[in-house]
């Protein structure tokens, strides 16, 4: 099983700051199939990204993903405050598996 | 328009049994894979189990092999998890999960809105 482990844990910005999150695999993930999620409170995840770096159907473009092999970065241009919420990786290359997610807090 | 409903959650004491449904429409159901993804209350999520367009074959995290069942009718547009065996730590909201296109890679949208089962004595 492929772990992912996203950092930091928490990121605490303003609206208009840039983010940037982590996510590492435990071994090469295939394909460079690695995909984002958003999850608002009490709401179902959201897919933003898949492929390492093209977007889902209606993402704004400043959500950016890049990464290949075992290092993957979701960045966030300019924070708008629909964005605070929690982020999470997942690979599909192999059995599917979900890092542990980064919450994206108002500083 | 895609929507995914899931229902049957509740409350179950260990050792119990439940059965969740979720129900597709506005797409072609037989022709996608359909998932099932967990997620504790407050923590990550875990992707649990999936089935093919036919039925035919099966997958499962091992954390709920032998105890969970994934099941389809393609004839009422519905995916099912029958949980057996229950546990304390299968406390979870359960959401049905699909694949953006038909044969495609196991990145999902849409999710449904979850279905909650606490297991609890």
């Amino acid at each position: 099983e492929i772990v992912l482990t996203q950092s930091p844990g928490t990121l605490s910005l303003s609206p208009g700051e840039r983010a940037t999150l982590s996510c590492r695999a435990s071994q090469s993930v295939r394909s460079n199939s690695l995909a984002w999620y958003q999850q608002s409170p009490g709401q179902a995840p959201r897919l933003l990204i898949y492929g390492a770096s093209s977007r889902a159907t209606g993402i704004p473009d400043r959500f950016g993903g890049s990464g290949s092999g075992t290092d993957f970065t979701l960045t966030i241009s300019r924070l708008e405050p629909e964005d605070f919420a929690v982020y999470y990786c997942q690979q599909y290359g192999s059995s599917p598996t979900f890092g542990q997610g980064t919450k994206v807090e108002i500083k | 328009e895609v929507q995914l409903l899931e229902s049957g959650g509740g409350l179950v004491q260990p050792g119990g049994s439940l059965r969740l449904s979720c129900a597709a429409s506005g797409f072609t159901f037989s022709t996608y894979t359909m998932t099932w993804v967990r997620q504790v209350p407050g923590k990550g999520l875990e992707w649990v189990s999936a089935i093919t367009g036919s039925g035919g074959i099966t997958y499962y995290a091992d954390s709920v092999k032998g105890r969970f069942t994934i099941s389809r009718d393609n004839s009422k547009n519905t995916v099912y998890l029958q949980m057996n065996s229950l546990r304390v730590e299968d406390t979870a909201f359960y959401y049905c999960a699909r694949p953006t296109a038909p044969g495609g890679a196991w990145y999902y949208d849409p999710w449904g809105q979850g279905t909650l089962v606490t297991v609890s004595s």
